[in-house]
């Protein structure tokens, strides 16, 4: 089955710095690529989402691009800010009629003001 | 459109007891997938069900198991609880089978002793 790796696991930034987390799978069959934001005791949130005809993707400060060859995609937050602060988890599913999501181990950003 | 709701939000069990726990989708969703929490194991598929059929499953044992109703309301149940079952609950709620789009519930947390 599909395995998605995530690394950091914890990152700290300081306000205005730019965060990076990358994610590698397994599974050449995959082909759609979500990022969700959980803050603490909270529902994870959708973020963001790549799909495999795609190589990029920005909203706002919020930016995926995705490497297919490599296998890998990640998620860059430019001009971090302390609301930023959460767990984030990379996902990835395929078009194969189920609505299965793999995540990764997730990454604990801290950003400090 | 109202979220996906879950309830109970929170639960104290003991070990062999049985548990259900209930997830309402965002009204027009037809697909429903349920995911264990842990901080150790992270996000981890349990099973997907649409139009009241299991569709897929995760590598969990039979004592969790789960249906769904017509108004496409899904339950899942946990019998012979053991510690290691204690985890956050998750059900996410797509528009239809193989819509990659989930979005989460805030979960119901368990926690055994």
């Amino acid at each position: 089955g599909e395995n998605v790796e995530q690394h950091p696991s914890t990152l700290s930034v300081q306000e205005g710095d730019s965060a990076v987390i990358k994610c590698t799978y397994s599974d050449s069959a995959s082909n759609y690529f979500p990022w969700y934001k959980q803050e603490l005791g909270k529902r994870p949130q959708l973020i963001i989402d790549i799909r495999s005809n795609v190589g990029e993707k920005k909203d706002q400060r919020i930016a995926v691009t995705l490497n297919k060859t490599a296998k890998h995609f990640s998620l860059h937050i430019t001009e971090t800010q302390p609301e930023d602060s959460a767990v984030y988890f990379c996902a990835a599913s395929k078009n194969s009629g189920y609505s299965t999501l793999t995540f990764g181990k997730g990454t604990m950003l801290l950003v400090s003001p | 459109k109202a979220g996906v709701t879950q309830t109970p939000r929170y639960l104290i069990k003991t070990r062999g007891q049985q548990v259900t726990l209930s997830c309402s989708p965002i009204s027009g969703h037809r697909s429903v997938s349920w995911y264990q929490q842990t901080p150790g194991q992270g996000l981890q598929f349990l099973f997907e069900y649409f139009s009241e059929t299991q569709r897929n499953k995760g590598n969990f044992p039979g004592r969790f198991s789960g249906r769904q109703f017509s108004n496409s309301r899904s339950e899942m149940n946990v019998s012979t609880l053991e510690l290691g079952d204690s985890a956050l609950y998750l059900c996410a709620s797509s528009w239809d089978r193989g819509a990659e789009t989930q979005y989460f519930g805030p979960g119901t947390r368990l926690l055994v002793l």
